[in-house]
């Protein structure tokens, strides 16, 4: 498998301009995650999907920021407009659940990481 | 919601040294404990996880602890080399009363340089 990948890998753009990052999930994963990785917040998640529905948006900044996950190979982050304190990497990752008979039967997932796009915002 | 600490912020150690990094977390619920590896430039990758039902787990160099008591878990780096050099993030998963949530909350990253 190619594992998570992401589109595009650099994006410069000017304030006020749309931009929409794509990620396609390992297949077979049923978990997509949007992570935003800054030096002054760290590792931030945005939104979660679990079988292409939002499970918990309350990361997502502000209402500029948007997501979708229209079927289960593809996911897309908007944001509209774009302003200079959004520029960032932004990590797509995917994960499968998997129930453990062991420790009481709880799940557990690991998360698989893109490369990464990373957005410059002028 | 869970709030996870990480200590230290930079940690340099000399070749072969021991590299400990701590992290605590808020809710006595979460049950789960990742912990990834950031080369620079490059992705987040799991390294090492524990759960709660156990206190060490050890892969080869690397081995994490758990203090459920304390609320607290920490990553040990044995005879580290000059590729151990990376930021690494702890994280905890916080179970949910349906069992059903899925989110990992992160620490703030601990910048490991290992000088030859």
């Amino acid at each position: 498998d190619a594992g998570v990948i992401q589109s595009p890998r650099h994006e410069v753009t000017e304030m006020g301009q749309e931009v929409t990052l794509r990620c396609k999930p390992i297949s077979g994963h049923d978990y997509l995650f949007w992570y935003r990785q800054t030096m002054m917040r760290g590792l931030e998640l945005l939104i979660y999907f679990n079988n292409n529905v939002p499970i918990d948006d309350s990361g997502m900044p502000e209402d500029r920021f948007s997501a979708k996950m229209p079927n289960a190979s593809f996911s897309t982050l908007k944001i509209q407009p774009s302003e200079p304190r959004d520029s960032a990497v932004y990590f797509c990752a995917s994960s499968l659940v998997f129930w453990s008979g062991l420790a009481g039967g709880h799940n557990y997932n690991e998360q698989f990481f893109g490369p990464g796009t990373r957005l410059t915002v002028l | 919601g869970e709030n996870v600490e990480q200590h230290p912020s930079t940690l340099s150690v000399q070749e072969g040294d021991s590299a400990v990094i701590k992290c605590t977390y808020s809710d006595s619920a979460s049950n789960y404990f990742p912990w990834y590896k950031q080369e620079l430039g490059k992705r987040p990758q799991l390294i090492i996880d524990i759960r709660s039902n156990v206190g060490e787990k050890k892969d080869q160099r690397i081995a994490v602890t758990l203090n459920k008591t304390a609320k607290h878990f920490s990553l040990h780096i044995t005879e580290t080399q000059p590729e151990d050099s990376a930021v690494y993030f702890c994280a905890a998963r916080l179970l949910n009363s349906g069992g059903s949530n899925y989110k990992l909350t992160f620490g703030k990253g601990t910048l490991l340089t290992v000088n030859p």
